[in-house]
């Protein structure tokens, strides 16, 4: 079975520290993503990466960068953690092509304070 | 309005009963995802279809193109359902996914 692997469950980080969210896939899938999860709002990409040191914007990548520096890792980098970064945070793989679905990580429950 | 819609947003059911989420979408889509999220946060993948109908144990997943609407049947309801579900439309080749906001399942014993 394909896993997807985030490093932490819970997380509690301070404002103003640099948080890293890791995520590890051990398919050898070229499409790696992550996502933040809040209530009401459903499932947001924050960003994407099609290939090793590629890198794409989604919809609300404000306050977050990424690095791929290994094809199976993919990680997301929250430079000055804020309040508003209080959320659930998932990662997802899938290989390249339309009939392939998507396989998820368990998520981190990260809280800033 | 979301180009994703899933109703109802939340559903009380007793064991045994016949479940069904609605999910409608605006856009255009390669494929319709329904996915499961438990207690904790992990997603597993139920279903990715394009057309007609697939059924996995007591799951069934059906999509109208035509209509672009798709419905996640749950047959003879257990407490380990309960769950949150969500749809998603695969969009540009399936290379993105266009979220509902989730119907949270509950079945009572």
């Amino acid at each position: 079975d394909v896993k997807v692997t985030q490093s932490s469950r819970y997380l509690v980080k301070r404002t103003g520290e640099k948080v890293f969210l890791e995520c590890v896939q051990d398919m050898d899938h070229e499409n790696m993503f992550w996502y933040r999860q809040d209530p009401g709002l459903g499932l947001r990409l924050i960003y994407f990466s099609y290939d090793v040191k590629m890198k794409e914007k989604g919809d609300i990548p404000e306050g977050y960068s990424v690095s791929r520096e290994k094809k199976e890792r993919f990680s997301l980098i929250l430079e000055s953690a804020s309040t508003n970064q209080t959320s659930m945070y998932l990662c997802a793989s899938r290989t390249q092509g339309a009939n392939y679905g998507y396989t998820f990580g368990s998520g981190t429950r990260l809280t800033v304070v | 309005k979301n180009e994703v819609e899933q109703s109802p947003q939340n559903l009380t059911a007793q064991e045994g009963e016949f479940i069904t989420i609605n999910c409608s979408y605006s856009v255009g889509i390669s494929a319709l995802h329904w996915l499961q999220q438990h207690p904790g946060g992990g997603i597993v993948s139920l279903f990715m279809l394009s057309s007609g109908k697939k059924k996995h144990g007591r799951l069934i997943a059906t999509i109208n193109i035509q209509e672009k609407h798709s419905s996640l049947h749950i047959t003879a309801s257990h407490p380990r359902d309960s769950a949150v579900y969500i749809c998603a439309g695969g969009v540009n080749n399936n290379n993105d996914m266009r979220f509902g906001a989730g119907t949270r399942l509950t079945v009572k014993p």
